[in-house]
């Protein structure tokens, strides 16, 4: 079935620093793929999304291209701040299968200043 | 856009109990579902929920267990029955925007323990 494999965290950087966080997805025909954040003690929060081959999601300063040959969504940001620090989530919608997300296992990244 | 909201934002429940969540959107729409984020996990979906008609769960949940409402098209409730800890978990609504991108909105979650 399909599925989201991320990278494992946490992910601890210093402020200013560049961030990848890496996704690779399985999925039948055409998914859409998704960014979320969650912040401490509050919900998810769609970060960007990109919905066909070559799109390039972006949102506040964040970054994430869909590469269909590499099956792949990696973020990423050129200076992360301390108001980052979050767990970020990779997630698809594949029309095939239904409309349910199917989602990463998230990944924690700590920036400190 | 919609705002989502959810009550209670957090609960402390006695093993055996239930425990209703409530899904509020502040604008009409007509798929909404119920997921769980059991403690350091991703989310998992337990069911879809459409106005007027039953619940489609998830492997692995069962309305008995997880009994849900959508009474009209701005409002669900998701109920958690006879309570164990392995409930402990939050517990997030979202709606869908669209029907051709599955874009999904998250409400802030339910923090759900069971002592």
């Amino acid at each position: 079935g399909d599925s989201v494999t991320q990278m494992e965290g946490p992910v601890t950087l210093s402020e200013e620093a560049f961030l990848t966080i890496n996704c690779t997805y399985t999925a039948t025909g055409y998914p859409s793929l998704f960014w979320y954040v969650q912040y401490p003690g509050e919900g998810l929060q769609l970060l960007l999304k990109a919905t066909k081959a070559d799109d390039k999601g972006s949102n506040k300063g964040f970054e994430a291209t869909y590469r269909k040959e590499t099956t792949s969504f990696h973020l990423e940001k050129g200076s992360v701040q301390v108001s980052d620090s979050a767990v970020y989530f990779c997630a698809l919608s594949n029309a095939q299968a239904g409309t349910a997300l199917i989602f990463g296992k998230g990944t924690t990244l700590s920036v400190s200043s | 856009s919609a705002v989502i909201s959810q009550k209670p934002s957090r609960d402390i429940c006695q093993r055996g109990t239930s425990l209703t969540i409530q899904c509020q959107v502040d604008s009409q729409v007509t798929m909404m579902f119920w997921y769980r984020q059991q403690p350091g996990q991703s989310l998992t979906l337990i069911a879809t929920a459409n106005q007027g008609s039953e619940a489609t769960y998830e492997s692995g949940f069962v309305i008995d267990k997880f009994p849900i409402s959508r009474p009209n098209l701005t409002f669900s409730t998701l109920t958690v029955s006879n309570m164990s800890p392995e409930d402990s978990s939050i517990y997030l609504c979202s709606f869908l925007r669209g029907t051709v991108y599955n874009e999904q909105f998250f409400g802030p979650g339910t923090r759900l323990t069971v002592l």
